[in-house]
């Protein structure tokens, strides 16, 4: 019983087909977040959300968007899949605890999309 | 801006043997600093920060890490490895709630 899911954990799709990774999480996090990890680059983080209102870029947003349709449910979107969006993604979320950026995130265990 | 750099994207060791993962890190002001470990088909999982105060920081699985200011070092240390600390580990550092992370670097434990 994960605190924190995302489906699918596999996904195969083709070029130009659209994509929705989906987060939820039962942690009562208001913080949420999408990375993406590809090898030797670490994780990059491509939209953020503070709370049900709140949406902010990462710093490679661009190809991607994002849906918060509650405080628990964080969705993925690639509105028209490239190759070069194959990698693993991951979802994680925090607890605002006033502690300026000290939060530990917490990370779902990962969608690994493959584009052909 | 912040950034993290992870000397060597892999390190090999011994069973038993002192495990040493480097991180340094830039930041325009005082650091919030993480290790995370991504052990295979899994998430991410805390294993230890630094927030303020002691530098010497330990966590999880033997681990410990210190915040060498002057140095913008935070190194990770174990030891004695054991074989299922065979991993990939991650160094990053806090930006205002978004965490930027080190490219990883990937721990091979020999029996």
């Amino acid at each position: 019983d994960a605190d924190v899911t995302q489906t699918p954990r596999n996904r195969i799709t083709k070029t130009g087909k659209r994509i929705m990774l989906e987060c939820s999480q039962t942690k009562g996090h208001d913080r949420m977040y999408w990375y993406r990890q590809d090898p030797g680059l670490g994780l990059r983080l491509i939209y953020y959300s503070f709370d049900v209102k709140d949406i902010n870029k990462g710093e490679i947003s661009d190809g991607y968007s994002v849906s918060r349709q509650a405080q628990a449910k964080f969705s993925l979107s690639l509105e028209s899949a490239i190759p070069n969006q194959t990698a693993l993604y991951f979802c994680a979320t925090a607890w605002t605890s006033g502690g300026g950026g000290t939060d530990t995130q917490y990370f779902g265990p990962g969608t690994r999309l493959t584009v052909l | 801006a912040q950034s993290v750099t992870q000397l060597g994207s892999h390190v090999s060791v011994s069973e038993g043997a002192l495990v040493l993962l480097r991180c340094n890190y830039s930041s325009s002001v005082p650091p919030y600093l993480f290790w995370y470990v991504q052990y295979p088909n899994q998430g991410l999982q805390l294993l230890l920060k630094y927030t303020t105060g002691a530098t010497l920081v330990k966590g999880i699985n033997g681990f410990e890490a210190e915040f060498k200011k002057s140095e913008t070092s935070f190194h990770l240390t174990k030891p004695s490895a054991h074989m299922s600390d065979a991993a990939e580990y991650f160094c990053a550092v806090s930006d205002w709630g978004k965490l930027i992370f080190g490219q990883g670097t990937e721990l091979s434990v020999k029996p």
